[in-house]
């Protein structure tokens, strides 16, 4: 079983340059997440989904947007790249509610130049 | 954003040993507790979801306890192995129906041979 695919494994970007992660899960699951770790800081949550249609923002939003146009694809975009967004990015899911886990994506690592 | 402490922050054990780590958390307006094991260059795994206070779960060597009126959880791992090597995260989630966890900043656990 899949679970939760990430794409691209790695990236490198320029700055001001746009980019878009991908996420896809099959477990029909309803919340959807992103989050981003950094040394130090752990994982931060950037923008969330409880269910298709709705969109929420976390702990750290500015600079990125999403969409949850279906339950399987929850895709994060980057307007316009800067360097501190260097990171790797985690997206997860969980059936939808807070005594659920969560499940996480192998990880995206952007590379802001 | 809840202010979530793990402690400590990483530790070196033999192989044999027993070890545990402490995770605190509000207790105000409490709904769930986390918990994840990440190994290094792979993605985070659920361990455990505690809702009620003097909740206990165990998942062969490793057990938590949660108590929800001072805010604290364990985590113990009993007889550690050389595969238990990860770092241990916790995340409360704060009121019901919501589905956005907190991440702690995490113990990192070296196990010896």
């Amino acid at each position: 079983t899949a679970g939760i695919t990430q794409a691209p494994t790695s990236q490198i970007l320029a700055a001001g340059r746009s980019m878009t992660l991908r996420c896809t899960q099959d477990m029909r699951h309803n919340a959807m997440y992103w989050y981003r770790q950094d040394l130090g800081l752990g994982l931060r949550l950037i923008h969330y989904s409880n269910t298709a249609g709705t969109t929420g923002k976390g702990e750290v939003p500015d600079g990125y947007s999403v969409s949850r146009a279906n339950t399987d694809d929850f895709p994060l975009t980057l307007a316009s790249a800067v360097p501190s967004q260097t990171s790797v990015y985690f997206c997860a899911s969980s059936s939808g509610t807070g005594s659920q886990p969560q499940h996480f994506g192998d990880g995206t690592r952007l590379s802001i130049l | 954003i809840l202010n979530v402490e793990q402690s400590p922050q990483s530790l070196h054990v033999q192989e044999g040993d027993s070890t545990n780590f402490t995770c605190s958390f509000p207790s105000s307006n409490f709904y769930a507790l986390h918990w994840y094991r990440w190994e290094t260059a792979k993605s985070p795994e659920a361990l455990f979801v505690m809702t009620l206070n003097g909740d206990e779960k165990k998942k062969g060597r490793i057990s938590a306890t949660l108590n929800t009126k001072e805010g604290y959880s364990y985590l113990y791992i009993k007889g550690s192995q050389p595969e238990d090597s990860a770092t241990y995260l916790c995340a409360p989630i704060s009121g019901a129906g919501s589905y956005q966890l907190t991440f702690g900043k995490g113990t990192k656990l070296s196990v010896i041979p």
